[in-house]
């Protein structure tokens, strides 16, 4: 019984290229959020979404992010043109609904060199 | 616009006595209450939850209190092991997703 697996668990990019984190929620969860930890700040919501719908993406840039999870397959966030600013751990969560308990992965820490 | 606090950055206890971690929130419509623990290189991993009709959820030496009426929620861990060393965050459901405080870290002294 797998947890939410998120891969790659570290990836290093340089400005301007493009960053791509992978997450497969837990089985039975249709539920996927996304969150960024920057440095010495707590968790801050970014997208929302259940299969082939984004719920709710407010807290995500309108610019350079986006995020999809399809029929078949992991969830994807995908940030175009990375600046150092976008440097910071990544957490994908699942749920089998919301107001439910959120199991977390163990992150994606992105690094823009 | 920050809807989740927890006001105390760190926590310094003794092993064996009480660590007591808080929060406070703001959006009324929160209904739903959980509690994270992180280490360093990890994602959070769920502790305790507590629903907006109790005041009280207790697991094991984990026990979550809820005044609605204050938005206030605490985190009772008694004892405290050195295991217990970790980020706690406090996090709020009810608009479809989590809201999470900044955290607490927590150091329990031997």
């Amino acid at each position: 019984n797998a947890g939410v697996m998120q891969n790659p668990r570290h990836l290093v990019r340089r400005r301007g290229q493009e960053a791509r984190l992978r997450c497969s929620p837990m089985k039975g969860h249709s539920h996927v959020y996304w969150y960024r930890q920057l440095p010495e700040e707590g968790l801050k919501f970014m997208v929302y979404l259940q299969k082939e719908n984004i719920i709710d993406e407010s807290g995500m840039p309108k610019e350079r992010f986006s995020a999809e999870f399809p029929k078949e397959g992991p969830s994807i966030l995908r940030i175009q043109q990375v600046v150092r600013g976008d440097s910071a751990a990544y957490f994908c969560a699942s749920s089998p609904g919301h107001d439910a308990e959120a199991f977390f992965g163990q992150g994606t820490r992105l690094t823009v060199v | 616009d920050q809807q989740v606090k927890q006001n105390s950055p760190s926590l310094s206890v003794q092993e064996g006595r009480i660590s007591i971690l808080n929060c406070d929130y703001t959006n009324s419509m929160f209904d739903y209450f959980l509690w994270y623990k992180k280490y360093p290189a990890e994602g959070p991993t769920f502790l305790i939850s507590i629903s907006s009709i109790k005041d009280k959820n207790e697991d094991g030496r984990f026990t979550v209190f809820l005044n609605k009426s204050a938005k206030h929620l605490s985190l009772h861990i008694v004892p405290s092991q050195p295991g217990d060393s970790a980020v706690y965050f406090c996090a709020a459901g009810g608009q479809s997703w989590l809201s999470f405080g900044a955290g607490t870290t927590v150091t329990v002294r031997a």
